[in-house]
């Protein structure tokens, strides 16, 4: 079975400071972790995925996420908040094994950017 | 990647009626999905629409309220029917390719239920 929490449901910085937002989860077998971001009356955006190679993971507008199988977290970082980046914030998580496997998302954390 | 177009993108309805939302892929996918988020709720499957075949429905959800069609490898439809205010949220299609172990989203549907 596989699960994943999002420790934060709402998370607040001041513009210019590091985002840190937290997803811990659980799963019996090697798991793929994605983080994806929905802005305000918009779709879900792929932030970036963590598979199976390096455990650091880039993605899209400055944010990386590190895998770390011993804290069984994927926690989601940008050294500098901008404006831009105020959205809802989801962690998901699937079974490796299967492409055809189904995704389970957490639930959500609320990035809100003060000025 | 794949991009998925909804419509319509949002509707007002009134209990009762019964609403289908189309959803358009810009490729062949493997696997269609649907998705409902309720407001101020994170996303939950509803179901697996499958090419050629009956859509496998997640539990809480069945056939007679969501309807889903799949009748190619780049377009499903999925109806909201019999509706009600509880209906009101915002329904997400979404796409898997081949071999590719992402999801792609569309824009979503934002229904509101009278």
């Amino acid at each position: 079975a596989q699960s994943v929490t999002q420790l934060d449901s709402h998370v607040s910085v001041s513009e210019g400071t590091p985002v840190l937002l937290r997803c811990n989860y659980s799963s019996s077998y090697s798991p793929s972790l994605f983080w994806y971001v929905q802005h305000p009356n918009k779709g879900l955006q792929l932030l970036l995925k963590y598979t199976s190679a390096a455990t650091l993971v880039k993605g899209i507008n400055g944010f990386e996420a590190e895998f770390k199988k011993s804290e069984t977290s994927f926690h989601l970082t940008k050294p500098s908040a901008h404006m831009s980046d105020a959205a809802e914030y989801f962690c998901v998580v699937s079974d490796r094994r299967s492409s055809a496997s189904k995704i389970i998302f957490g639930s959500g954390t609320r990035l809100s950017i003060r000025p | 990647s794949a991009v998925i177009s909804q419509k319509p993108s949002r509707d007002i309805c009134q209990r009762g009626t019964s609403l289908t939302i189309q959803c358009q892929v810009d490729s062949q996918v493997t696997m269609m999905f649907w998705y409902r988020q309720q407001p101020g709720q994170s996303l939950t499957l509803i179901a697996t629409a499958n090419q050629g075949s009956e859509a496998t429905y997640e539990s809480g959800f069945v056939i007679d309220k969501f309807p889903i069609s799949r009748p190619n490898l780049t377009f499903s439809t999925l109806t909201v029917s019999n509706m009600s205010p509880e209906d009101s949220s915002i329904y997400l299609c979404s796409a898997q390719m081949a071999g590719l172990n992402i999801q792609y989203f569309g824009a979503g549907t934002r229904l509101s239920v009278l």
